[in-house]
């Protein structure tokens, strides 16, 4: 498979503070996603960004397909961004799905 | 609601049981997918579809197996539970495989004693 690594693993941060995640993989790609799983389990797709920039109200994603990561940016954190980060990746050459193992953030107030 | 339905959220079951968990989608997407959610491993993928008729294997599909037999239900069988299965399952659909994000389903937390 593709291997899919995520750093920081755990973070902490001040409301009100901004925050980069990363996201390196192996191989190429043709699909990457991020998604938060907030505290209650629930997954929500942030950005389908298989390369470029995209922005979404405080949150940005850039992906830079040809040196195989990609980043989140979160700025002006809020308690309610607190929660698990991942990225998923489908290679090119396949059908599956890979996650990394999650950048778990937590917002204190 | 354009939404990923799931059924049960919770589950407790004994080994050997036969179960399924039941998927639906109402928005005409081609893609489905089923995961698994353990602690320090992440999201692993058991099985997907592309269409109707078309599935195949993820990276865990031992024990449990999938249907498509119409567009919107993607059901998750396990034929005989074991412990090893008890886990966070999770739905998830996209409008086709090539491109585009996921919606999940709200999950399925299941355990087999």
């Amino acid at each position: 498979g593709i291997q899919v690594e995520q750093s920081p693993p755990d973070l902490i941060l001040q409301e009100g503070a901004n925050s980069t995640l990363r996201c390196n993989f192996s191989d190429s790609v043709n699909n990457l996603q991020w998604f938060h799983q907030n505290p209650w389990g629930q997954l929500i797709n942030l950005f389908y960004i298989p390369s470029g920039t995209k922005q979404n109200g405080r949150l940005s994603a850039t992906t830079v397909a040809t040196e195989r990561y990609s980043l989140l940016y979160i700025s002006s954190s809020q308690t309610t961004d607190s929660g698990v980060y991942f990225c998923a990746v489908r290679r090119g050459t396949g059908n599956q799905f890979y996650f990394g193992t999650g950048t778990s953030l937590t917002v204190i107030p | 609601e354009a939404q990923v339905t799931q059924n049960p959220r919770y589950l407790i079951t004994v080994t050997g049981k036969k179960l399924t968990v039941t998927c639906s989608q109402n928005m005409n997407h081609e893609y489905m997918s089923w995961y698994r959610q353990d602690p320090g491993l992440g999201l692993r993928q058991i099985y997907y579809s592309m269409n109707v008729e078309v599935t195949d294997k993820g990276d865990v599909p031992e024990g449990y197996k999938v249907s498509r037999k119409e567009k919107r239900n993607f059901p998750l069988i396990l034929e005989s539970p074991s412990p090893n299965q008890t886990s966070l399952y999770f739905c998830a659909s996209s409008l086709y495989w090539g491109a585009g994000g996921y919606t999940f389903g709200s999950g399925t937390r299941l355990t087999v004693v």
